[in-house]
């Protein structure tokens, strides 16, 4: 069945710098994708989103990269804030005629250090 | 425009016992999803339902149920609560045909 699964459960990055959380996905049908960043006691909030037509897609110090020949997604945070500190999750999901859904991955922590 | 909104926020029960959730969508949205998340198991998707008809529904025994109104609002219901029952409920809307959904904080339920 389909998965999405993450590489590092836990990822601690010096505030200021670069980080870069990895999702690797099983269904080669899927053809969006999503990121969300929770912070505790909250609900997933969007990130950035892209669909299986594009490789790269940036927002505000956000980038999501997609590489469909290793099914492998990845969100990249420039300049990493305090703020940043939550659980990113990736999700996916395929068109299937008005019956689509996100599959959600199991997350990655992320521990920005002051 | 005001988010998703769920209550109760908190909500304590006993085994055996029956529960009822509810959620808001935004304005507009008449897609709503609904996902139990637990330490470790991630975001589990239960069903969604969109304009008073479910369309979708996940992996879960039928003690979880749902239904939603009229005016796109939707409640879900589990019944005979069990210990692993305990979660974080969450709620989500989205538009029509936009996979991209919004999140309402959660309902977090304690199953003693």
């Amino acid at each position: 069945g389909e998965s999405v699964g993450l590489h590092l459960p836990t990822l601690s990055v010096q505030e200021g710098d670069n980080s870069i959380i990895n999702c690797a996905y099983s269904n080669s049908a899927s053809d969006y994708f999503i990121w969300y960043k929770q912070e505790s006691g909250k609900g997933p909030q969007f990130i950035i989103d892209i669909r299986s037509n594009m490789d790269k897609r940036q927002g505000q110090r956000v980038t999501v990269l997609l590489n469909k020949t290793v099914k492998h997604l990845s969100l990249q945070i420039a300049a990493t804030q305090p703020g940043d500190s939550a659980v990113y999750f990736c999700a996916e999901s395929f068109s299937n005629f008005g019956n689509e859904k996100l599959t959600f991955g199991t997350g990655t922590r992320l521990t920005i250090i002051p | 425009k005001a988010g998703v909104t769920q209550t109760p926020r908190y909500l304590i029960k006993t085994r055996g016992q029956q529960v009822t959730l509810s959620c808001s969508p935004i304005s507009g949205h008449r897609s709503v999803s609904w996902y139990q998340q637990t330490p470790g198991q991630g975001l589990q998707f239960l069903f969604e339902y969109f304009s008073e008809t479910q369309r979708n529904k996940g992996n879960f025994p039928g003690r979880f149920s749902g239904r939603q109104f009229s005016n796109s609002r939707s409640e879900m219901n589990v019944s005979t609560l069990e210990l692993g029952d305990s979660a974080l409920y969450l709620c989500a809307s989205s538009r029509d045909s936009d996979e991209k959904l919004f999140f309402g904080s959660g309902t977090q339920l304690s199953v003693l």
